[in-house]
């Protein structure tokens, strides 16, 4: 299958620190790329749709100004989490979708953020 | 209401028998449907999608019950490595957006 990697793994940061998260797709090249979020304990809440070239489009409640996603070429897709708390604290992980693939995704290996 | 709901579980199963576990989902115009597999503190990947007729893979069956709106997950045999997170997910009809059930938790015990 399709490879997606993400950097770092894990993040320790301090309250008021930005944060930036990359994923690459290694083996395809993913025209859309998706940020999901996985507190302790639950499933995976889709954060945004990354598109090559374009704005992201967030989910409902995500906010756009606080997680900053820039997809500038058609292998990677970077997170930033902007003036990060604590309760931004999760897993963080991405997936892409290569564009002869219709109905799967592959998942990077996610970065654990953790904000003191 | 949750758009994909299942039982978290846990469901503690002896090794070698067989477990079976649903999710349901609420929009009637779900076109896709598949089980993930997760580790803990891994990403989700892969078990099978999910078919109209039901499908089969190796252990694992998977039914579609789309009157209902339900899919199940079957494991035969189970494996002390089948332990993890499954994961139901249900792709809508627009897009690629993909929606997780809260992940129903298998145990297999000696």
């Amino acid at each position: 299958g399709a490879v997606v990697s993400q950097h770092p793994s894990r993040v320790i940061c301090k309250s008021g620190t930005s944060v930036k998260i990359e994923c690459r797709s290694l083996d395809f090249q993913a025209t859309t790329m998706f940020w999901y979020r996985q507190f302790p304990k639950q499933s995976l809440m889709l954060m945004a749709t990354s598109n090559e070239g374009s704005k992201a489009t967030y989910e409902q409640g995500v906010e756009k100004d606080k997680f900053l996603i820039n997809h500038a070429s058609l292998t990677l897709s970077t997170l930033t989490v902007t003036s990060a708390h604590p309760e931004d604290s999760s897993f963080y992980i991405c997936s892409g979708r290569p564009p002869t693939v219709y109905n799967e995704q592959f998942f990077g290996p996610g970065t654990r953020l953790t904000v003191l | 209401r949750k758009e994909v709901e299942q039982d978290p579980g846990p469901f503690n199963v002896p090794e070698g028998a067989t477990v079976a576990f649903n999710c349901t989902y609420s929009n009637s115009a779900s076109q896709s449907f598949f089980w993930y597999r997760q580790d803990c503190r891994k990403e989700p990947k892969l078990l099978m999608s999910v078919y109209s007729s039901g499908n089969e893979d190796g252990r694992f069956t998977a039914q579609l019950n789309r009157a209902s709106q339900y899919i199940s997950l079957l494991i035969r045999d189970s494996k002390l490595s089948d332990s993890a997170t499954y994961l139901c997910v249900v792709r809508q009809a627009a897009g690629n957006k993909l929606t997780f059930g809260g992940g129903t938790r298998v145990l297999v015990k000696p």
